[in-house]
């Protein structure tokens, strides 16, 4: 258990929906990273989210968008879904100083699993 | 940009035996780090074990080991004496040691340990 929670464990839902994956992070952990694994693109990063703010920005769509909160969880939004969104969406954490050259280590999460059908 | 390449997508391994697995990554940066992380069955995404590129001593976590060689950006990964829990996908991955950056992931190989 690596002390990151994710909910929901599975969510099924249709195409042009709304859906929201929520992450919380290891206590003491103040940044916060999502990454989309599909079958045929793998692991990808979305975004990272250090102490409420965003901190970095991968391959996320315009359609998806995320924030941290004051008591530092995380939620992925994910709009007007499409089929090639079914993946498993995991959130890591880490310590991660505020000084550049953290050698914090990212624990992950055990994931949500998005099926639109 | 930085990549990270594994070369072999499967693998398998006697049980109690020794197998290794490659990474190369490829970066113009002189601090980082590597990580292997393993995913079971389950999905979940585990750390192994990592090395921070300017040690120079390999790390080693019980039956898992290094062999960290920075000029050619090599980063494979051994495991001695193979279990059947050892199955599972293992992925190297490289992280920036100047940046707040993400992960940057390889594509993976598929571990089998064959009783």
């Amino acid at each position: 258990d690596s002390g990151v929670t994710q909910t929901p464990k599975h969510l099924i839902t249709a195409t042009g929906q709304r859906v929201t994956l929520r992450c919380s992070p290891r206590s003491g952990d103040l940044s916060v990273y999502w990454y989309q694994q599909s079958l045929d693109q793998g692991l990808q990063f979305l975004i990272q989210y250090y102490n409420g703010e965003e901190r970095a920005k991968g391959n996320i769509l315009e359609r998806f968008s995320a924030q941290q909160f004051p008591d530092l969880h995380s939620e992925l939004n994910l709009s007007s879904l499409e089929l090639g969104d079914s993946a498993l969406y995991f959130c890591a954490s880490s310590v991660e100083s505020s000084l550049a050259g953290s050698t914090d280590t990212q624990y992950f999460g055990p994931g949500t699993r998005l099926t639109v059908l | 940009a930085q990549t990270v390449t594994q070369s072999q997508p499967e693998m398998s391994v006697q049980e109690a035996e020794t197998v290794t697995l490659s990474c190369t990554y490829d970066t113009s940066e002189s601090d980082y780090y590597l990580f292997w992380y393993k995913q079971p069955p389950s999905r979940q995404m585990i750390l192994v074990i990592r090395q921070e590129a300017y040690k120079q001593q390999n790390a080693t976590e019980n039956r898992f080991s290094v062999n960290f060689q920075k000029a050619a950006k090599s980063f494979s990964l051994k495991i001695s004496d193979s279990q059947l829990g050892d199955a599972a996908m293992y992925f190297c991955a490289y992280r920036s040691g100047s940046s707040y950056d993400k992960v940057i992931f390889g594509p993976g190989t598929s571990l089998s340990v064959i009783p």
